[in-house]
């Protein structure tokens, strides 16, 4: 079983710029979700996808955007980078969106840092 | 989401039990507790969940009192790999996503 995988691991951007980054879900598992995760604090929801569209978003602006594809992959777009997107990004994959009898397995995320 | 409050950290000696608490005094009747955990540098790991009744799998046991307002992670011998950020969650039905606290930083001393 494959669990989820995410690319790069690392990244350096400056301000202004757009980054996209990928996710690969666990093998049989068609949900994906995305979180925010600052230094010292715990991982936030950003959105999460399922079945190619977007199924329920945290307090992101827009300009946090995202796509899942037929395979179930997915990428989370972030346009305009600003100092305080500079975090760990976390995708998170599950057999079932909604269900709160099945976990959701996280992938070691990518981090972003903004200079 | 019920709010869930856990102690910032502890400290547990090396084969000994680690006993993590957890308060979610306002959680419904339909909402799961969550564990994970976070090594350094590393994403969450699913550790388990229930619902009312005491659970048990090969990383841990989850003790969920009657009236579902607290509840305990045991891991029943810590090891120093079990060093860790210990995050406690309660998930809606309806919902679709996980909120996160700051969890308990577990350290297991040698």
């Amino acid at each position: 079983e494959t669990g989820v995988t995410q690319s790069p691991t690392h990244l350096i951007k400056t301000r202004g710029q757009q980054v996209t980054l990928r996710c690969s879900s666990q093998s049989g598992h068609n949900t994906v979700s995305w979180y925010q995760q600052a230094l010292g604090q715990g991982p936030q929801f950003i959105f999460q996808y399922y079945r190619e569209e977007e199924n329920g978003r945290g307090n992101f602006p827009p300009r946090f955007s995202g796509l899942q594809f037929p395979n179930y992959s997915s990428e989370l777009n972030v346009n305009a980078l600003e100092l305080d997107d500079s975090a760990l990004y976390l995708c998170a994959s599950s057999s079932t969106p909604g269900s709160s009898n099945q976990p959701q397995h996280f992938g070691d995320g990518t981090r972003l840092s903004i200079l | 989401d019920a709010k869930t409050t856990q102690p910032t950290s502890m400290d547990c000696a090396e084969g000994r039990a680690a006993n993590l608490p957890c308060n979610h005094s306002t959680i419904s009747g339909n909402e799961y507790v969550y564990w994970y955990r976070q090594i350094h540098s590393q994403g969450p790991q699913y550790i388990i969940h229930g619902l009312k009744n005491n659970e048990t799998n090969e990383m841990a046991s989850l003790i969920i009192t009657e009236d579902r307002k607290s509840s305990t992670l045991i891991l029943p011998h810590a090891t120093l790999r079990d060093t860790a950020v210990y995050y406690c969650i309660v998930r809606a039905n309806t919902g679709n996503q996980f909120y996160f606290g700051t969890g308990t930083s577990l350290t297991v001393i040698p």
